[in-house]
């Protein structure tokens, strides 16, 4: 069974500040893939980030970018510049890599995200 | 990535009720999925809606209480059956549009409120 553990149930930052949230995971799958999704408050989940765990490189979609340590189950996601429209709530969530069954997320319990102004 | 959309967006039903909730997406997916996400919680996945038969049920769900549908590769139905006021949660689709490995994405969502 996989495990999402996101340590941080609240943070904040200043508006054009970096942030950074933690999450790890435990899992037995040897090819998984590990995601960052956010939820404003309008409730609608979107996909931040994605990673594939064979991939050394780490993720990067704009200001958004990922620490990925996989030796350490880490995988960490930094937001440079943050803006108003940042604020959200933020889930950490992992998969199987193939395979109907393996599609199944697994959530962490989330992190809200305030942007101060 | 797909436009997904649910209906009804909320509603606020009496126990011992049932609502349909449906998810239309703009293209055939391959996959699709529904979630709960119960007041301040993560998201649970509740079963995998499979085209043309019956869905694959999470522990802790049964078909009697979600029955889903999924008559095509574009569109789902989950029924709350016999509603509680337990049941009041966000209700999310999820479709993954690919072949393996491909991402999922979520629908809006759907707020029931039981009373």
């Amino acid at each position: 069974a996989q495990t999402v553990t996101q340590s941080q149930p609240e943070m904040s930052v200043q508006e054009a500040e970096t942030v950074t949230l933690s999450c790890t995971y435990d899992t037995s799958e040897s090819d998984y893939y590990l995601f960052w999704y956010k939820q404003p408050p309008s409730r609608q989940m979107i996909l931040v980030i994605r990673q594939e765990a064979y991939k050394q490189q780490n993720a990067t979609e704009n200001r958004f970018s990922v620490n990925f340590q996989k030796a350490a189950k880490s995988f960490s996601l930094k937001i440079s510049d943050s803006q108003l429209g940042d604020a959200a709530m933020y889930f950490c969530a992992t998969t199987g890599g193939s395979g109907g069954s393996n599609y199944k997320l697994t959530f962490g319990k989330g992190t809200l995200l305030t942007v101060n102004p | 990535s797909a436009v997904i959309s649910q209906k009804p967006s909320r509603d606020i039903c009496q126990r011992g009720t049932s609502l349909t909730i449906q998810c239309q997406v703009d293209s055939q997916v391959t996959m699709m999925f529904w979630y709960r996400q119960q007041p301040g919680q993560s998201l649970t996945l509740i079963a995998t809606a499979n085209q043309g038969s019956e869905a694959t049920y999470e522990s802790g769900f049964v078909i009697d209480k979600f029955p889903i549908s999924r008559p095509n590769l574009t569109f789902s139905t989950l029924t709350v059956s016999n509603m509680s006021p337990e049941d009041s949660s966000i209700y999310l689709c999820s479709v993954v549009p690919g072949l393996p490995p491909d991402t999922q994405y979520f629908g809006p969502g759907t707020r029931l409120t039981v009373l």
